[in-house]
């Protein structure tokens, strides 16, 4: 079956643009993350959503970073004026169950972000 | 604050040559310990979910346990298409957000 599916692969902007980011979660899933990756590092958390709601935005680096998933399915991860700090693979990943569940996430290959 | 450790960060085997991966963690209270498995460019792949000290999980060459400080992934007679880096992730009880808290990962090179 789809998985996760991300877009695009790869991102090059000049610092100072926008970025946006696209995450496909699988069919009816009800929570889906965004995590930041940095070369050499594991996953740190970003954001979080139940359906349309954004239950935990604890993880977003500054005010540049904004998230939304309007209809319960897509998201989007937008980041404003870019610096090269943001250069990163940004993760989505989606889970069944909804929030305090123990279930496993699933992830997508992720978008290589490069900021020049 | 939840803390995932994991130790060592690379590790190089001969094929057949059997091994295991250190995860420790801290964690005010474990909903789920979770393995992941992540190949170059690609995203981490799930693999195991221990949910209580004593518990294990196996697959293929792989066996996952887990301590209340610490879990180990044994691979036993790895072949080279075991080379990846294994991810280890925590997630608390309690809160809204359910994320992953992961450790920096451990790089397996098993050479044939």
């Amino acid at each position: 079956g789809a998985g996760v599916s991300q877009s695009p692969r790869y991102k090059v902007a000049k610092r100072g643009q926008d970025v946006a980011l696209r995450c496909d979660p699988i069919s009816g899933h009800v929570s889906l993350f965004w995590y930041q990756q940095a070369l050499g590092q594991g996953p740190e958390f970003l954001t979080y959503f139940q359906n349309e709601a954004q239950l935990d935005k604890s993880g977003l680096p500054s005010d540049r970073f904004f998230a939304e998933r309007p209809e319960g399915s897509v998201s989007t991860l937008k980041i404003q004026r870019t610096q090269q700090e943001d250069s990163a693979v940004y993760l989505c990943a989606s889970r069944r169950a909804g929030s305090h569940s123990n279930q496993p996430q699933h992830f997508g290959d992720g978008t290589r972000l490069s900021i020049l | 604050e939840d803390q995932v450790t994991q130790s060592p960060e690379a590790l190089r085997l001969q094929e057949g040559e059997s091994s295991s991966l250190n995860c420790s963690y801290t964690v005010s209270g474990l909903r789920g310990l979770f393995w992941y498995r992540q190949d170059p460019g690609k995203g981490p792949e799930f693999l195991f979910t221990l949910y209580s000290a004593g518990e294990e999980k196996e697959k293929e060459r792989l066996k996952a346990t887990l301590t209340k400080k610490e879990s180990f992934l044994h691979i036993t007679a790895p072949k080279p298409e075991d080379s990846a880096t294994y991810l280890c992730a925590v997630q608390a009880i309690g809160g809204a957000n359910s994320k992953l808290t992961f450790g920096k990962g451990i790089t397996l090179s098993v050479r044939p």
